[in-house]
C-alpha cells in the first residue's frame, strides 16, 4: 500500500497563476483532508471530506477551491495564487472523523508563490 | 480561544540521554490528544492516544502522559538515537472534525 501521495512535491507558482495539488489514498478510508504548515504555526486545515459526496470548510478556506472526485482522491485548486499561499500543503485521511481514527499523512507539497 | 502550546521549541541532546517535551492546552470540550513526529520533508506519523482517563501510555521509548486536570501533557523520550531527529506535534481533538495542532518541538539529537 502507498498509503497517501501527492503531486506534485515542489511547484513554484507566479502571483495570479492557478494550480491543483492532487491527493489519492489507497487506505480505503472516507474522509479526506488538507492542511497547510507554516514556520511557527501548526497545521491549519482547509478543508476537509467527511465522506466521498460532501466538502466543508476548515479554518483557512480562503483562496482555495476542494473536489472530492471519488473515495480515493481529494485535490486542492488554487484559482488565482497568492504570495501568502506560500506553503507546504499536507493532505491526510482516515477512516472517519480524526477524533476517532488516526490520521495518515501525504509527504506534502512545497508551494512557493512568488 | 483554542490553543495547544508545546515547550521547547527546540531542542538538543546527546544521542543516548532523555529528554522531555510539554504540551499545554487550552481546549474545550476535550475528545483526545495525539503525539505526532514529523520528519523532516514528511508528513507527521501518529505516535500514541491519549484519553481523558489515560495517564500514561507508552510506545516503545516513548511515554506520553496526561493530566486532564491541569490540561498538560508531556512525551518523554528515553535513550534518544539519531533517528529521533524530528519535530514533534502536540494535537487535540474536540470532538467531530476539529483538530487543533500544536507547532511542534524541534528536537535534535547529536551524535
Amino acid at each position: 500500500n502507498a498509503g497517501v501521495t501527492q503531486t506534485p512535491k515542489f511547484q513554484v507558482l507566479k502571483t495570479g497563476q492557478s494550480m491543483t495539488l492532487q491527493c489519492a489514498q489507497d487506505m480505503n478510508h472516507n474522509s479526506m483532508y488538507w492542511y497547510r504548515q507554516d514556520p511557527g504555526m501548526g497545521l491549519r486545515l482547509i478543508y476537509y471530506s467527511a465522506s466521498e459526496g460532501t466538502t466543508d470548510k476548515g479554518e483557512v478556506p480562503n483562496g482555495y477551491n476542494v473536489s472530492r472526485l471519488n473515495k480515493r482522491e481529494f485535490s486542492l485548486r488554487l484559482e488565482s495564487a497568492a504570495p501568502s499561499q506560500t506553503s507546504v500543503y499536507f493532505c491526510a485521511s482516515s477512516l472517519s472523523g480524526p477524533t476517532s481514527y488516526e490520521q495518515y499523512f501525504g509527504p506534502g507539497t512545497r508551494l512557493t508563490v512568488t | 480561544k483554542n490553543q495547544v502550546e508545546q515547550s521547547p521549541q527546540s531542542l538538543i541532546i546527546l544521542e543516548g540521554k532523555n529528554c522531555t517535551l510539554q504540551c499545554n492546552y487550552t481546549v474545550s470540550p476535550f475528545s483526545n490528544l495525539r503525539w505526532y513526529k514529523q520528519d523532516t520533508g514528511r508528513g507527521p506519523v501518529s505516535l500514541t492516544i491519549m484519553t481523558f482517563s489515560e495517564n500514561t501510555k507508552s510506545n516503545g521509548r516513548y511515554t506520553a502522559t496526561l493530566d486532564a486536570d491541569t490540561k498538560q501533557s508531556s512525551l518523554h523520550i528515553t535513550a534518544s538515537q539519531l533517528s529521533d531527529s524530528a519535530s514533534y506535534i502536540c494535537v487535540v481533538n474536540t470532538g467531530g472534525f476539529k483538530t487543533i495542532f500544536g507547532a511542534g518541538t524541534r528536537l535534535f539529537v547529536k551524535a
